[in-house]
């Protein structure tokens, strides 16, 4: 059983580009969320996204947008990089969304923006 | 205000001994949940153990252990036995009901296990 994977690993952009990453939940899971960590920090969360809504975000600006697809698997998208978006993005999935809910964390894609 | 604070940034401990790893947190919801990550250096988080905010008893797993204190709200982690492969870094990380969608992580503690 395949757990969460994302593509790519490793990314370098330059400032001003467009960015999109992926995602692809462990299966029987439902719910995807992002989550940004930068250097020497926990992560922070982005966003959620059930049904192919976003139905949560954190205190990230527009420029951040997502995805869910129909087969569960999400893009996250990064508008106009700033040098402090370079980070560790992290996926996670779920299945359900209680207080005791596991969350699944992909291995990341470490994004560089020069 | 920090909702998780995790007060070590790096911690030493010698192969085979136990170790606390702290971890206090901050809410006003009477339900949640408390979690401790493992992420080594490939930057997977790896869950370890939950805690819910009724539960009556302290979670283990394994080697993994919660040393939960509602009244002072800490909920140390505590690993006995370690081992060369625990050297990571670890997270606190708390779900609300009031925002159940989302964790809320600490700062985390780097631990390095001595040979």
């Amino acid at each position: 059983d395949a757990g969460v994977t994302q593509s790519p690993t490793h990314l370098i952009k330059t400032r001003g580009q467009q960015v999109t990453l992926r995602c692809s939940p462990k299966s029987g899971h439902d719910t995807v969320s992002w989550y940004q960590q930068a250097l020497g920090q926990g992560p922070q969360f982005i966003f959620q996204y059930y049904e192919e809504e976003e139905r949560q975000r954190g205190n990230f600006p527009d420029r951040f947008s997502g995805h869910q697809f129909p087969n569960y698997s999400s893009e996250l998208n990064v508008n106009a990089l700033l040098l402090g978006d370079s980070a560790l993005y992290l996926c996670a999935s779920s299945f359900g969304s209680g207080v005791n809910t596991e969350a699944f964390f992909g291995q990341g894609t470490r994004l560089t923006v020069v | 205000a920090q909702k998780i604070t995790q007060t070590q940034p790096g911690m030493f401990v010698q192969e085979k001994e136990a170790v606390t790893l702290d971890c206090t947190y901050d809410t006003s919801d009477p339900s949640y949940g408390l979690f401790w990550y493992k992420q080594p250096s490939s930057g997977e988080m790896i869950f370890l153990i939950y805690q819910g905010s009724y539960d009556q008893q302290n979670a283990t797993e394994g080697r993994y252990s919660l040393n939960f204190q509602k009244a002072r709200k800490s909920a140390n982690l505590v690993i006995s036995a370690s081992q060369l492969g625990d050297s990571a870094m670890y997270f606190c990380a708390m779900r609300e009901r009031s925002s159940a969608r989302q964790l809320t992580f600490g700062s985390g503690t780097q631990l390095t296990v001595l040979p």
